[in-house]
C-alpha cells in the first residue's frame, strides 16, 4: 500500500514558538506539496518541491519555509506561530503529470 | 490562471436520491481532471479522475465525464447511500512543465440521509 505519513495527527502549540511539521512518503515521488485547509476555502498551496533541495512558492506561502533533504520527505517549517495558522495541514506527493497525488492524514495544528 | 469552481454545499440527500455535483474550470491547454473525497477526520483520497477530453471517469458508481467544450467535470452518482457522506473536491493539473501543483476547488459537503 502506497503511503504519505504525516508525523503528528494533533498538534497545539504556543503563539512564537518554531513549529516543525514532517511529511514521508515510499512512492519515490518527485513532486511534494504542502496544503492547508480551511473552512469555506478549500486547499490552498502553500510550498511545493520538485526534486530534493528544490522549492517553489505556492500561493499563500507568507509566514512559511520548507525544507527537502531527501526525496521521500519534505518538511513544513513555522518560524514563529501565530494564531491564523490554526488549519489543517495537508501534505502530498505525486509522479508525473497526469498520474493522482497521494495526500496524509492530515495534522490539525492549533497555535493557542 | 488555473482555477476551480464547485457548487457550494452542503448537500443534503435522502438515501437512494440522485446525486450531481457541479464542477467548472479554467486552465490554459488540457488540463487533468480529478475528484477526490475527504471522509470526516481523513486526508483526501482519489475518486476518479479524466486525462483528456470525453474520458470518463468512473468509481464506486461515481462518475464524470471530461466535457472540454463547456469546460465542466460534473460529478455523479445514481443513489447514494450513507457511508457516501464526505467532503467532495474537484481538481485540475495544468499539462504544464510549470510544476504539478493540483489546483483544487473549495469542496461540497454532502450528507446522507437514511
Amino acid at each position: 500500500d502506497v503511503k504519505v505519513t504525516q508525523s503528528s495527527r494533533y498538534l497545539v502549540k504556543r503563539t512564537g514558538e518554531k513549529v516543525f511539521l514532517e511529511c514521508v512518503q515510499d512512492m519515490d515521488h518527485e513532486n511534494m506539496f504542502w496544503y492547508r485547509q480551511d473552512p469555506g476555502l478549500g486547499l490552498r498551496l502553500i510550498y511545493f518541491s520538485y526534486d530534493v533541495k528544490m522549492k517553489e512558492k505556492g500561493d499563500i506561502p507568507e509566514g512559511y519555509s520548507v525544507s527537502r533533504e531527501k526525496k521521500e520527505r519534505f518538511s513544513l517549517i513555522l518560524e514563529s506561530a501565530s494564531t491564523n495558522q490554526t488549519s489543517m495541514y495537508l501534505c502530498a506527493s505525486r509522479g508525473f503529470m497526469n498520474t493522482e497525488a497521494f495526500f496524509g492524514q492530515g495534522t490539525r495544528l492549533t497555535v493557542v | 490562471g488555473n482555477s476551480v469552481t464547485q457548487m457550494e454545499g452542503p448537500v443534503t440527500l435522502s438515501e437512494e436520491a440522485f446525486l450531481t455535483i457541479n464542477c467548472t474550470y479554467t486552465a490554459t491547454g488540457y488540463p487533468s481532471l480529478f475528484w477526490y473525497v475527504q471522509y470526516p477526520g481523513e486526508g483526501l483520497q482519489l475518486l476518479l479522475k479524466a486525462t483528456k477530453a470525453d474520458d470518463k471517469g468512473s468509481n464506486k458508481g461515481f462518475e464524470a465525464t471530461y466535457r472540454k467544450e463547456t469546460t465542466s467535470f460534473h460529478l455523479e452518482k445514481g443513489s447514494v447511500q450513507v457511508s457516501d457522506s464526505a467532503v467532495y473536491f474537484c481538481a485540475l493539473s495544468p499539462n504544464s512543465n510549470s510544476g504539478y501543483a493540483l489546483n483544487f476547488g473549495k469542496g461540497t459537503s454532502l450528507l446522507v440521509t437514511p
